[in-house]
Formats: C-alpha cells, sequence, structure tokens
C-alpha cells in the first residue's frame, strides 16, 4: 500500500510568518508531487507541482523536493489569515494514473 | 467553461437504496477521476478513467461501479448504500498523462442513513 503521510496539525503561525508544511511518500519510483489547498467545505485547487529534486518558486509559495529522502514540502512566505486553510499533498505513481493524497495539514495563520 | 461540474450537491439515502452520482467536464479532458473525502482520512481514490472506454480501480472501490459514458462523462454508482459511504464525493478530470494538474468538482455530500 503506498503512502503519503503528512502532519495533521493545526498548523498555527502569525500574519507575516514563513509557514512550513511536509510531507513524505512511501513509493521511490513516485515523480510527480502536487500541492493542493482546500478551503473548509470547498473542493481542492492546485497550488503548486514539481517534478524535479530542488526548489520550485511561485510567489509566496515554494515547494521543495527532495527524492532521495521520499520528502517534499511547502514554505509559504509572508503568511496571510486567507491561506488558513487544509494542504493537501498528492503523488502521482510511477507510469500510472493513480494519485495518492496525503490526509492533509491544516493551517491557521493568527491575525 | 463551467470546468467539472457534479450533481446532486447533496443526497440522503436509506440502507440499501441506490443512486448514482454524475460528473461532467468541459475541458476535453482524458482523464476523470472519482474520490471520497472523510475526515482525517485525506481523499481517496475510488475509480479513475485514463481515456474513454476505459476505467480502473483505485484504493477504495468496493461497493462502487463507474461507467465513462462518453468523454465528457463519468458516472459513479452506489448500487446498495451502506452507512460506511457517508462521504464527501469529488469528481476530478485532467488532460491525462504522467504529471497532468487535476481540477476538481464542487462535490457531492452523501448521508446514508
Amino acid at each position: 500500500q503506498k503512502e503519503v503521510e503528512q502532519n495533521s496539525g493545526p498548523l498555527s503561525v502569525p500574519e507575516g510568518a514563513i509557514a512550513s508544511l511536509n510531507c513524505t511518500y512511501s513509493d521511490r519510483g513516485s515523480q510527480s508531487f502536487f500541492w493542493y489547498r482546500q478551503y473548509s467545505g470547498k473542493s481542492p485547487e492546485l497550488i503548486m507541482s514539481i517534478y524535479s529534486n530542488g526548489d520550485k518558486e511561485d510567489g509566496r509559495f515554494t515547494a521543495q523536493l527532495n527524492k532521495a529522502s521520499q520528502y517534499v514540502s511547502l514554505l509559504i512566505r509572508d503568511s496571510q489569515p486567507s491561506d488558513s486553510a487544509t494542504y493537501l499533498c498528492a503523488v502521482m505513481e510511477n507510469y500510472g494514473q493513480n494519485f495518492v493524497f496525503g490526509p492533509g495539514t491544516r493551517l491557521s495563520v493568527l491575525p | 467553461n463551467a470546468g467539472v461540474t457534479q450533481t446532486p450537491k447533496f443526497q440522503v439515502l436509506k440502507t440499501g437504496q441506490s443512486m448514482t452520482l454524475q460528473c461532467a467536464q468541459d475541458m476535453n479532458h482524458n482523464s476523470m477521476y472519482w474520490y471520497r473525502q472523510d475526515p482525517g482520512m485525506g481523499l481517496r481514490l475510488i475509480y479513475y478513467s485514463a481515456s474513454e472506454g476505459t476505467t480502473d480501480k483505485g484504493e477504495v472501490p468496493n461497493g462502487y461501479n463507474v461507467s465513462r459514458l462518453n468523454k465528457r462523462e463519468f458516472s459513479l454508482r452506489l448500487e446498495s448504500a451502506a452507512p460506511s459511504q457517508t462521504s464527501v464525493y469529488f469528481c476530478a478530470s485532467s488532460e491525462g498523462g504522467a504529471g497532468e494538474t487535476q481540477y476538481f468538482g464542487p462535490g457531492t455530500r452523501l448521508l446514508v442513513l
């Protein structure tokens, strides 16, 4: 059973701080990694995708991937109360169409 | 573009009843997915369709059947609903192929009494 693990939280950070969200996965052959944001009662929406080792930046968001350690993270700089949501890590199986989601980390940004 | 649409938005069933959840996408995507989301469990894949005419089981297929009616539509059927199937169901679509972004519908909240 392939697994994706995340700390469930809640993770609380003050407004303006950096929020760090972590994810580990068990399938060493996985090639594609995604971070989704889900507001309460809403559907998930894509924030970032990353496929290669290293960092990928998009505005206030940075995704980091380390395939050797089977670890992917999401950093949110200058956190805003509007960033308060559940963040889902998703991993795509190697050569497949099967996505595996982690349980999500609930982030609370305090004004 | 409406993106991914799902009907109904909310449904209450009695144990043993059947129902079909409908999903349609207008993005000309090849792949479509059905997930369920339960508290603390994240999204779990029920079935997916990599392309029109094909369907494959995901992590939790028991108690469900699917039909890829055409490229736009992918339905999920519960033949005999059980309380354990109380959940929020999301349909998603993607262009297909490795690494493609999934776009999610608004979800269907199902309560089985």
